[in-house]
């Protein structure tokens, strides 16, 4: 089993719509979350840290289920701009400041 | 403020000739790290460090080697490159939560 595992894309969607992101991971150590988003041939750029009691910046809204080992990021009221991949990172306290990368998600949003 | 800073951004490589990425910071931060990013393989960890003089081996490091000589530098070193070693590499560094990353190096081996 991969340590960090997110859905598989690519997500279509038309704007407006409203979509969801799950990635889980394996190491119930595990401390610090994080959504990164990736656009074409670029560097990943933070999106939005994940704290234990939801947190939420405009139309993205990010949760973390320490119990079923997973968090999530919804994105309401699609944007064509949203159009990226959506990288899931987790931080294992226990391995000494090793990062561990989701595969990735694709959102493509269409007019 | 430069950030992260790599070098080369594009180098195209002859199959067993060696080369050496570099990665600069200048945030001061204690933790860096360099991936390689297939397609639809998301970023796999080849190595990272935890300060200066310190190296640790990620999910990827065969065919790789890496040097924190100097703490805003890790040098990530190819020694015989193959093919399969054809791909785009981030640095990254971090104090501890958010990430920075380079803007990338795109290697190809031929």
């Amino acid at each position: 089993r991969k340590e960090v595992e997110q859905d598989p894309g690519p997500f279509n969607v038309p704007e407006g719509a409203t979509v969801a992101f799950n990635c889980t991971y394996s190491n119930s150590a595990s401390q610090s979350f994080f959504w990164y988003r990736q656009d074409c041939r670029k560097e990943p750029k933070l999106l939005m840290s994940v704290y234990s009691s939801g947190n939420e910046d405009g139309r993205f809204t990010a949760q973390l289920n320490r119990a079923s080992q997973y968090i999530s990021l919804l994105i309401r009221d699609s944007k064509l701009s949203d159009s990226a991949t959506y990288l899931c990172v987790v931080n294992p306290l226990n391995q000494g400041g090793k990062l561990i990368f989701g595969q990735g998600t694709e959102l493509s949003v269409k007019p | 403020n430069a950030g992260v800073t790599q070098t080369p951004k594009f180098r195209v490589l002859k199959t067993g000739q060696s080369m050496t990425l570099l990665c600069a910071q200048d945030m001061n931060h204690e933790y860096m790290y360099w991936y390689r990013q297939d397609p639809g393989m998301g970023l796999r960890l080849i190595h990272y460090s935890v300060g200066e003089g310190t190296t640790a081996k990620g999910e990827v490091p065969d065919g790789y080697n890496v040097s924190r000589l100097k703490k805003q530098n890790f040098l990530l070193g190819l020694e015989s490159a193959a093919p399969s070693q054809t791909s785009v590499y981030f640095c990254a560094s971090t104090p501890g939560n958010t990430i920075y990353f380079g803007e990338g190096s795109w290697l190809t081996v031929v």
